[in-house]
């Protein structure tokens, strides 16, 4: 257990609908971050955020949206789904700032299916 | 942009035969190396930082070396249970996050 919570595991769902994943960072961690990963892609970054703050973003559609609430657990919002959007969906933390160069914490992940 | 690439993208050995991964990265002032190892379907697990050209880390049969342009696994008498995917990573200046290679898919027959 890496102490990342990621709920659910898995998740399969219509074309055209809405999902949300859930995720607990370490305890102590303030950095999170949201991966996505497909057989051809590879981990693909999405968004970080540090401490309730959105801090960074990568290749994250505008259908797909996040946040971190107060109590440091994060949401990853995943609308209109397609079928290319199938993947693993990954949740890290970090106990470093923006800025320092710390390794992060994976999850155990959310295998969404689209069908 | 950050890159890194990862060769060969499947690696198969037999048990006791020793091998190296490949790790080339191209990055806007490195902060870091990372080396994870993937299980299929679990999420990636942290093996090794590295910092600086010339350091080098082990643990076990792994042994992480990094150079200003590259890095390299070195896995020695792998044992059937390093089969998994080994992924590089590199951190680079500013706030960047993590930017992965495609990983190096090992299986180790007995």
């Amino acid at each position: 257990d890496s102490g990342v919570t990621q709920t659910p595991k898995h998740l399969i769902t219509a074309t055209g609908q809405r999902v949300t994943l859930r995720c607990s960072p370490r305890s102590g961690d303030l950095s999170v971050y949201w991966y996505q990963q497909s057989l051809d892609q590879g981990l693909q970054f999405l968004i970080q955020y540090y401490n309730g703050e959105e801090r960074a973003k990568g290749n994250i559609l505008e259908r797909f949206s996040a946040q971190q609430f107060p109590d440091l657990h994060s949401e990853l919002n995943l609308s209109s789904l397609e079928l290319g959007d199938s993947a693993l969906y990954f949740c890290a933390s970090s106990v470093a700032s923006p800025g320092q160069a710390n390794g992060y914490t994976f999850g155990s992940g959310t295998r969404l299916t689209v069908v | 942009e950050d890159q890194v690439t990862q060769s060969p993208e499947a690696l198969r050995l037999q048990e006791g035969e020793s091998s190296s991964l490949n790790c080339s990265y191209t990055v806007s002032g490195l902060r870091g190396l990372f080396w994870y190892r993937q299980d299929p379907g679990k999420g990636p697990e942290f093996l090794f930082t590295l910092y600086s050209a010339g350091e080098e880390k082990e643990k076990e049969r792994l042994k992480a070396t990094l150079t200003k342009k590259e890095s390299f696994l070195h896995i020695t008498a792998p044992k059937p249970e390093d089969s998994a995917t080994y992924l590089c990573a590199v951190r680079g200046s500013g706030n960047t996050p993590l930017v992965f290679g495609k990983g190096t898919r090992l299986s180790v027959i007995a």
